[in-house]
C-alpha cells in the first residue's frame, strides 16, 4: 500500500529564507507526483507536477526535485515571502489508478516578516 | 484553464438531515471523478472514485450507503452524506480527470466544500 509522508509537519522561517520541505512515498510506482498549495478553509493549488521520467520542475522560486528510486521529493522554495505561508501538499498518482492521488499530511509552513 | 465548481462552497445542516454537493466540470468531460475528505489538520483522504455510468468506488472504511454518490452525466456527480452527524463535518473536495483534448489526462480539483451539521 502506497504510503506518503512529508517531513516536518510544521516550518517557521524568517522571511528571505530559503527552505526545503521533503516528501518521501513508499512504492515507487508512480505515474506523477505533485505538490500543492493549500492556504487555510481553501482548496488545492497545483504548483508543480513531475512525471516520474523527470527529475525536476520549476516555477519561478519554486523547484521540485524527484528522486524516484528512493522514493523522495523535495520542494525548494527561494526567498521566502510571507505569502508564502500556506500548507503544502505532495501526492503521488499512482500508475494505472485513473488518476487517483495519494497525499501526504502536508508541512505548514509560516513565513514571518 | 480548465475549472472543475463545486457547490455549495459552505452548507450547515441539522443533524439526521441530508446534504448533496455538486462537482462539475466545466469545460471538458469526465468519465473519472474523484471525492476526497479532510479533516482539520489532516491531509486529503480519498473517499470514493466516482465513474460516469456505473457505480462508485469506496475506499476501504467509507460507507456507501451514507456517502452516496451519483455521476450522471460526464460532467456532473454528486456526493449526498445522508443521515448527517456531527461527526461528518469536514471540508470535502471533488476532483476530476480529464480524458481527452487539450486537458487530456490532467487532474483538476474543486474548490471545496465545507460541511458543518450543528
Amino acid at each position: 500500500k502506497q504510503e506518503v509522508t512529508q517531513i516536518p509537519a510544521a516550518l517557521s522561517v524568517p522571511e528571505g529564507e530559503n527552505l526545503v520541505l521533503n516528501c518521501s512515498f513508499t512504492d515507487s510506482a508512480i505515474y506523477n507526483l505533485q505538490w500543492f498549495r493549500q492556504d487555510p478553509g481553501k482548496g488545492l493549488t497545483s504548483l508543480l507536477l513531475i512525471q516520474s521520467s523527470q527529475r525536476e520542475q520549476t516555477s519561478g522560486r519554486l523547484n521540485a526535485s524527484l528522486d524516484k528510486s528512493s522514493g523522495r521529493s523535495t520542494l525548494y522554495i527561494a526567498a521566502s515571502q510571507p505569502g508564502d505561508s500556506a500548507t503544502y501538499l505532495c501526492a503521488v498518482t499512482l500508475y494505472n489508478q485513473g488518476g487517483k492521488l495519494i497525499f501526504g499530511q502536508g508541512t505548514e509552513l509560516s513565513v514571518k516578516p | 484553464g480548465a475549472v472543475v465548481s463545486q457547490h455549495p462552497s459552505r452548507v450547515i445542516c441539522k443533524s439526521g438531515t441530508s446534504v448533496k454537493i455538486e462537482c462539475r466540470s466545466l469545460d471538458f468531460q469526465a468519465t473519472t471523478m474523484f471525492w476526497y475528505r479532510q479533516f482539520p489538520k489532516q491531509s486529503l483522504m480519498l473517499m470514493a472514485t466516482s465513474n460516469e455510468g456505473s457505480k462508485a468506488t469506496y475506499e476501504q472504511g467509507v460507507e456507501k450507503d451514507k456517502f452516496l454518490i451519483n455521476h450522471a452525466s460526464l460532467t456532473l456527480s454528486t456526493l449526498t452524506v445522508t443521515s448527517a452527524h456531527p461527526e461528518d463535518s469536514s471540508f470535502y473536495i471533488c476532483s476530476a480527470r480529464a480524458m481527452t483534448g487539450v486537458h487530456g489526462n490532467t487532474i483538476y480539483f474543486g474548490e471545496g466544500s465545507w460541511l458543518t451539521v450543528v
